[in-house]
Formats: C-alpha cells, structure tokens, sequence
C-alpha cells in the first residue's frame, strides 16, 4: 500500500544546530507539504512542491529549507535551530493541491 | 493566517449521542475539507464537499455548506469512543493550497 513516513519520529536538538526531517512518499504525488502544528494554531504551512526541483515559501518559512530532487522525497531542513521551532511537523502529499492531502505520522522536535 | 475557524474549540458527549461542529471562513473557496486527528497521529481525510455541494454524506458523518454565510458544520451521528479526536477544517481559498483552522477536540464519554 502507499504511504508517506517521516523520520525521526522524535528528535532532540540543541539551539545552532541544523536538522533536517526527512519525509518520503509512494504515492507518486507530485505535491509534498510540510506543516508544523503548535497549540492554538492549528497547521501552518512552512514550505511545499509541485514538482521536482519546485520548491515554495508558506506562511512560517524563515529559518527553513527544502529540496526538492525526487518525486519521492522533500527534506525539511532547519539550518539553525532555534527554542522557537521545538514543535510538531507534518509531512503531506497530494494529486492536486486542493484535493485530499495525506498525512504522515509527524515528527516531534525539542529544541534545546 | 487561518482562513477556517472551528466552532467550539473543544466538546464532550456521551457516547450515542450526535456531535456538531461549525467551521467558518473568509473568502471564496473552490471546496472545503474535514479531518481527523487522534491524539498523536497524523491528520487523516473525512469528506470534501465542494463549493456547488449543499450537503455530503460519508457513513456517519454529514457535511453542510452554506457559502453565502461562509460556513460548514460537520455531524458526526451516533458517537463511539473511537471518535475522541480533534476534527479540523481546510479551505482551498487561493494558489492550490489548503489552510486549516485550529480544531475542534471531541471526547466522547463512556
């Protein structure tokens, strides 16, 4: 069955450091999404593709990276992380853009 | 910025009974979404309706959109424990992107 996975599933970091998240999908889409979601507002979009080597700023881009070399695969890096960005990320792909997205299971991050 | 806001942010009910939602938004929207979130998991999809959809029925759950009030509720029938959750609303409003509103957190009493 196709899925969509992230990896970490929990990560811990100090403050400086880069981190990247990965996300991975089979469903062949070719929109990838990264959210992050904090208490009190919901999903916010970081950043998102609609292809390979397409890549987009969301609303809570600043501080984050992406890549976008497959149709598989959008990496979310954090090139210096900051207490600020200790939160809860979410990968999602979709056909179209306003269609259904998938989810992937998130991935907890702790900023030290 | 949150283009849906769900209405109320959280809810409790006793098991059997129906559960009601209300999402509501700020511009034109080509159709609208509502997922599911249990507690440490991703958001799963529920039901799209579109914006020339007055009603939608998925086992359930009932969807209604009013676009002249700029609103959706989503009803959930019948409820089990298994529907403890928080339930969130997209809208597609521009550039083939869904932005989501805050929640809904439903616990369902035994």
């Amino acid at each position: 069955d196709a899925e969509i996975t992230q990896s970490p599933r929990h990560k811990i970091t100090e403050t400086g450091r880069q981190v990247t998240l990965a996300c991975h999908q089979t469903w062949n889409h070719n929109n990838m999404f990264w959210y992050r979601q904090d208490l009190g507002h919901g999903l916010r979009l970081i950043h998102y593709s609609y292809g390979v080597q397409d890549t987009n700023k969301g609303e809570v881009s600043d501080g984050y990276s992406v890549s976008r070399s497959n149709t598989e695969d959008l990496p979310l890096t954090l090139e210096s992380a900051a207490s600020s960005q200790t939160s809860v990320y979410f990968c999602a792909s979709s056909v179209s853009g306003r269609e259904t997205q998938y989810f992937g299971p998130g991935t907890r991050l702790l900023v030290l | 910025s949150q283009q849906g806001e769900e209405d109320p942010q959280a809810l409790s009910i006793q098991e059997g009974e129906n559960a009601t939602m209300n999402c509501s938004y700020k511009t034109s929207i080509n159709n609208l979404q509502w997922y599911r979130q249990n507690s440490g998991r991703g958001l799963v999809h529920l039901i799209l309706i579109r914006s020339n959809e007055r009603e939608k029925h998925s086992g359930r759950l009932r969807v209604t959109l009013d676009t002249s009030k700029k609103s959706s509720s989503l009803l959930i029938t019948a409820s089990r424990a298994a529907d403890t959750a928080s339930y969130f609303c997209a809208t597609d409003a521009y550039d083939y992107k869904l932005s989501f509103g805050a929640g809904t957190t439903v616990t369902v009493r035994a």
